[in-house]
């Protein structure tokens, strides 16, 4: 148990559709990264967090969006959903935005669109 | 831009065998790398990370890799397989710069033959 939770673990929606996916970091954890996970692109960073202001940006699709909370949870926001959508999506936390801390990994939340 | 190689998507070796797992990096200046194993239906998990200090690093499960600066490389090995590592298995690397994003390889998956 790596000690971050994520929630839901599954989620079917349809196509059009807006989720959100939840996640609560390590205790004591100040950032939180969003990764998604496809066969077909691999794991690809979407953004960072730190300390409730967002630090660093990857393949983030407009239609998505994140946000980190004062007590440090987070959510990510997946709007206009589209077939290709649907991955597995992580999220991940570390004690501080050094580049040496080590990352922990949620056990995702599996994103199915239809 | 900082990348990391991972060649082949699938290696099988026999349960006691040597594992060897191959992990090239591209970056610019010497950068941090990690170890992760993901096993089936479960988020990713830390074997180990290269952080400038021992070019040989030791991970759990007896996992260890080498850093060798002139080769870019940091290959990942295990002298006696088990067949519980099975799994796919991500090579990723870091800039030392704050803020900077986990980049990981496509991954690879390790069969082991009984």
């Amino acid at each position: 148990d790596s000690g971050v939770t994520q929630t839901p673990k599954h989620l079917i929606t349809a196509t059009g559709q807006r989720v959100t996916l939840r996640c609560s970091p390590r205790s004591g954890d100040l950032s939180v990264y969003w990764y998604q996970q496809s066969l077909d692109q691999g794991l690809q960073f979407l953004i960072q967090y730190y300390n409730g202001e967002e630090r660093a940006k990857g393949n983030i699709l407009e239609r998505f969006s994140a946000q980190q909370f004062p007590d440090l949870h987070s959510e990510l926001n997946l709007s206009s959903l589209e077939l290709g959508d649907s991955a597995l999506y992580f999220c991940a936390s570390s004690a501080s935005d050094y580049s040496g801390n080590t990352i922990y990994f949620g056990e995702g939340s599996w994103l199915t669109v239809v | 831009a900082q990348s990391v190689t991972q060649l082949g998507s699938h290696v099988s070796v026999s349960e006691g065998a040597l594992v060897l797992l191959r992990c090239n990096y591209s970056s610019s200046v010497p950068p941090y790398l990690f170890w992760y194993v993901q096993y089936p239906n479960q988020g990713l998990q830390l074997l180990l990370k290269y952080t400038s200090a021992a070019t040989l690093v030791k991970g759990i499960n007896g996992f260890e890799a080498e850093f060798k600066k002139s080769e870019t490389s940091f290959h990942l090995t295990k002298p006696s397989a088990h067949m519980s590592d099975a799994a796919e298995y991500f090579c990723a690397v870091r800039h030392t710069g704050a803020n900077s994003k986990l980049t990981f390889g496509k991954g690879i998956t390790l069969s082991v033959r009984p």
